[in-house]
């Protein structure tokens, strides 16, 4: 089975600097996919960001990156020029590589960092 | 184009009672995973549908059960209802064999 693992419950970054959001996770899969998701608090959980574990390159979508770390099997979010609007709980995910047509697995989540930015 | 949707956004029922939660996934998505979210967690996965047969099942008691119809959407019933099943009920949709999923707005249930 696999597990998810976010250590900072909790935090704090001010307006237009940069937070890094921590994420372990344990399988004995080779290919997967990981994810970070946000749900703001009026509860509709985005997809941020997705990286596939075969690919060495580190997914960026905009103001968000990660740093994906396979053999640590680390993977941190990285949010830069942190806006008012990012305050949100933001969740890491797991997903096992689907070989067969159709379908997918499930999202295995991490407990979840409560981030805050302040103006 | 209509993201997942998903009805209705809040209810309130009492224990032993039981509850149909409805769920209408993207456009062009054909599988739909069903989550438990308690307050302060991360979600649970209950069950996922591929056409129309539930393909994956999490660690949830035979109360809860699903349904997918021909054009997609699904439904998740939960019968005799207990206090530890109030939670948001989060449904997702996938593109056929894609690794991702879009979460639908959630279904808050109370139980009294």
């Amino acid at each position: 089975a696999q597990t998810v693992t976010q250590s900072q419950p909790e935090m704090s970054v001010q307006e237009a600097e940069t937070v890094t959001l921590s994420c372990t996770y344990d399988t004995s899969e080779n290919n997967y996919y990981l994810f970070w998701y946000k749900q703001p608090p009026s509860r509709q959980m985005i997809l941020v960001i997705r990286q596939e574990a075969y690919k060495q390159q580190n997914a960026t979508e905009n103001r968000f990156s990660v740093n994906f770390q396979k053999a640590a099997k680390s993977f941190s979010l990285k949010i830069s020029d942190s806006q008012l609007g990012d305050t949100a709980m933001y969740f890491c995910a797991f997903m096992k590589h689907w070989r067969g047509g159709g379908s997918n697995y499930k999202l295995t989540f991490g407990k979840g960092t409560l981030l805050t930015v302040n103006p | 184009d209509a993201g997942v949707t998903q009805s209705p956004t809040h209810l309130i029922k009492t224990r032993g009672q039981q509850v149909t939660l409805r769920c209408s996934p993207k456009s062009g998505h054909d599988t739909v995973s069903w989550y438990q979210q308690a307050l302060g967690q991360g979600p649970q996965f209950i069950f996922q549908y591929y056409e129309e047969e539930e393909r994956q099942r999490g660690n949830f008691p035979d109360r809860f059960s699903g349904h997918q119809f021909p054009n997609y959407s699904s439904e998740l019933n939960v019968n005799a209802l207990l206090l530890g099943d109030s939670a948001l009920y989060l449904c997702a949709s996938s593109p056929r064999g894609r690794g991702v999923q879009y979460f639908g707005p959630g279904t808050r249930l109370l139980v009294l």
